[in-house]
């Protein structure tokens, strides 16, 4: 069963703190890991991705770490801010006749106090 | 105008009936999606399609159908509504090379 775990449901943080959320998968065939904010009344939107052959990725404040032999990954968000404030999911999909299928996390509110 | 436009953006509907969400699109991808957002479950795939001629079930199909009408245009149906189909719908497309998503803003549904 093709299933992305995510953690924890809800995450409160000072501002100028680090976020963490982690996600687990047990399909091996993944090979494409991305995170969507998403704001109140709007869609998902696509924030940063990683893919298997690299165990890091950074975009400004936000950081993917990828272990592949734990078969987790995690988003982090340095020097948080109050407009980071959303909804975080992490999902994964693969390649072959899958191609482009996302499979999603639970998602994490998180909140960035001033 | 956004890339991907849903509508209508709230809708309030009886329990037995039928109501067809809208997706459109002017990224010009082939490839299409409907998802349903549910608190606490994250999204979940409900049909997918590639091109007008290639459509597919996700994983929690049942009570729904849908309609490639064209490259930009996807809808989806239900059939006869009932309350457990009260969710956040949303549409999204990928380019057929690697990409991420593009969603809609979404469609609030109600089952009363």
């Amino acid at each position: 069963q093709q299933q992305v775990k995510q953690s924890p449901q809800s995450l409160i943080v000072q501002k100028g703190g680090i976020s963490i959320i982690n996600c687990a998968y047990e399909n091996t065939a993944f090979d494409y890991f991305p995170w969507y904010q998403q704001f109140p009344g709007k869609g998902p939107a696509l924030l940063i991705a990683i893919r298997p052959d690299v165990s890091e990725k950074k975009e400004g404040r936000f950081t993917i770490s990828f272990n592949k032999s734990a078969k987790q990954f995690s988003l982090h968000i340095m020097d948080s801010q109050p407009g980071d404030s959303a909804t975080y999911f992490c999902a994964a999909s693969m390649g072959g006749t899958s191609y482009g299928k996302l499979t999603f996390g639970q998602g994490t509110i998180l909140t960035v106090h001033p | 105008d956004a890339d991907v436009t849903q509508t209508p953006r709230n809708r309030i509907t009886k329990t037995g009936k039928r109501i067809m969400l809208e997706c459109s699109q002017t990224k010009g991808h082939d490839r299409m999606y409907w998802y349903r957002q549910d608190p606490g479950l994250g999204l979940r795939l409900i049909y997918y399609s590639f091109d007008v001629k290639d459509i597919n079930k996700g994983e929690i199909s049942d009570g729904y159908s849908v309609s490639r009408q064209a490259q930009a245009k996807f809808s989806l149906s239900l059939e006869s509504a009932i309350p457990n189909q009260t969710a956040l719908y949303f549409c999204a497309t990928r380019p057929g090379t690697a990409g991420g998503y593009t969603f809609g803003s979404g469609t609030r549904l109600t089952v009363v």
